[in-house]
């Protein structure tokens, strides 16, 4: 399930340090927002998810925060751990109604022991 | 079964071959996609079918044909590929029109075009 060949952009931190991903997303009209994580060998599952309504969203370890004047999303892992190496994809909604995703490119994380 | 199922995991087939790629979801939603993840564009849809009727077919090249015989599976038949073709195909689903969590994705089927 990894993205093969992609040049992905790459965040490495040490285990027990917070890391933060980035995400800028494309449609102004987007009213739905979604952290996907992806492990090797596996789909992409599903990690947070935020309204347009909202600005912030904590979930367990994890923290989603939307700018939408900016049109930037974060997703805030606390006290990274090994298991959290991956891929992150953000995804906007940008059909009303129908929940067809649009995905980000994605960044690689990399955990240090 | 839970979840999400793709199957085959993995499968290498000929310019000239016909095969086809299975999904099954045991969630009770109504909508499904097939999405294509490739080293170029990672993460590509391809079809959604809401309610077992095809609503969006973006783009696609015709030798890649879905069917959606009932809401709990999808196909997507495959002939004449390219080796450009060869990505990973991933099958989601989801509950359109309860607001609810977004999709939910199979681990995918690993296509190799020789």
């Amino acid at each position: 399930g990894e993205s093969v060949g992609l040049h992905l952009p790459t965040l490495s931190v040490q285990e027990g340090d917070n890391s933060i991903i980035n995400c800028a997303y494309s449609n102004s009209a987007s009213d739905y927002f979604i952290w996907y994580k992806q492990e090797s060998g596996k789909g992409p599952q599903f990690i947070i998810d935020i309204r347009s309504n909202m600005d912030k969203r904590q979930g367990q370890r994890v923290t989603v925060l939307l700018n939408k004047t900016v049109k930037h999303l974060s997703l805030q892992i606390a006290a990274t751990q090994p298991g959290d190496s991956a891929v992150y994809f953000c995804a906007e909604n940008t059909g009303t109604g129908r929940r067809a995703l649009t995905f980000g490119s994605g960044t690689r994380l990399q955990v240090q022991p | 079964e839970t979840g999400v199922t793709q199957t085959p995991r993995h499968l290498v087939m000929g310019m000239t071959n016909k095969k086809s790629l299975k999904c099954e979801q045991h969630l009770g939603h109504n909508a499904m996609y097939w999405y294509k993840q490739s080293a170029k564009k990672p993460l590509e849809l391809m079809f959604v079918y809401s309610l077992e009727e095809r609503v969006e077919n973006n783009s696609v090249p015709s030798r890649f044909s879905p069917e959606c015989p009932n809401s709990s599976h999808l196909f997507l038949h495959l002939h004449t590929l390219q080796p450009e073709d060869s990505a990973l195909y991933l099958c989601a689903s989801s509950q359109v029109g309860t607001g609810g969590d977004g999709y939910t994705f199979g681990s995918g089927t690993r296509l190799t075009v020789v």
